[in-house]
């Protein structure tokens, strides 16, 4: 199993450009997320889905967009990168249990907005 | 509004030096506490889920304790390898699957 991918692993964009960030998890898992992590800031939630062809907004959704359109993808969009949308962005995702939700990551994808 | 603050945010130790980290948190209904390693450019990766107080959880040189306010991360005996950001996050028990992560602590064993 190859677990969480991400596709990506670099880019770097010129502000006002846009561009897709694919995540893929072959688990099976109900639930993924998208996550931005900034030097001196946990990981922030950007966006989740609870299952296929649905989503949901996060800690900081603004000037992102996401679909899940199968099961085992969730696509991160951004429409006009911004500076402040360098970061780096981690996939996951989890199956839901009555307790306790351990989510797996991706290997990140660094994204440069200059 | 659910918070969690990891102390210290780096720690260095000689190889054989055991340790703990430290990780408080304010939940409002913990569902799970999470912990995690994250090695420089790569994703965190799962350790340990606890989910009541008293709870205890081992692997190799690490052990994961939980009390109601907080939980530790004792290292016993690390070695160089176990260098890396350990990551704490809780679950709370709204509606949807909100997990709020802590910064992290920064560990680094010298040989």
């Amino acid at each position: 199993n190859a677990g969480v991918t991400q596709t990506p692993k670099f880019r770097v964009l010129k502000t006002g450009q846009s561009m897709t960030l694919l995540c893929a998890q072959d688990m099976n898992h109900e639930y993924m997320y998208w996550y931005r992590q900034d030097p001196g800031m946990g990981l922030r939630l950007i966006h989740y889905s609870v299952g296929e062809g649905t989503t949901a907004k996060g800690e900081v959704p603004d000037g992102y967009n996401v679909s899940r359109l199968k099961k085992q993808n969730f696509l991160l969009g951004l429409e006009s990168a911004a500076p402040s949308q360098t970061s780096v962005y981690f996939c996951a995702s989890s199956y839901p249990r009555t307790s306790g939700n351990e989510q797996f990551f991706g290997p990140g994808t660094r994204l440069t907005v200059l | 509004e659910d918070q969690v603050t990891q102390s210290p945010e780096a720690l260095r130790l000689q190889e054989g030096e055991s340790s703990s980290l430290n990780c408080s948190y304010t939940v409002s209904g913990l569902r799970g506490l999470f912990w995690y390693r994250q090695d420089p450019g790569k994703g965190p990766e799962f350790l340990f889920t606890l989910y009541s107080a008293g709870e205890e959880k081992e692997k190799e040189r690490l052990k994961a304790t939980l009390t109601k306010k907080e939980s530790f991360l004792h290292i016993t005996a690390p070695k160089p390898e176990d260098s890396a950001t350990y990551l704490c996050a809780v679950l709370n028990s709204g509606g949807y699957q909100k997990v709020t992560f802590g910064i992290g602590t920064k560990l680094q064993v010298i040989p």
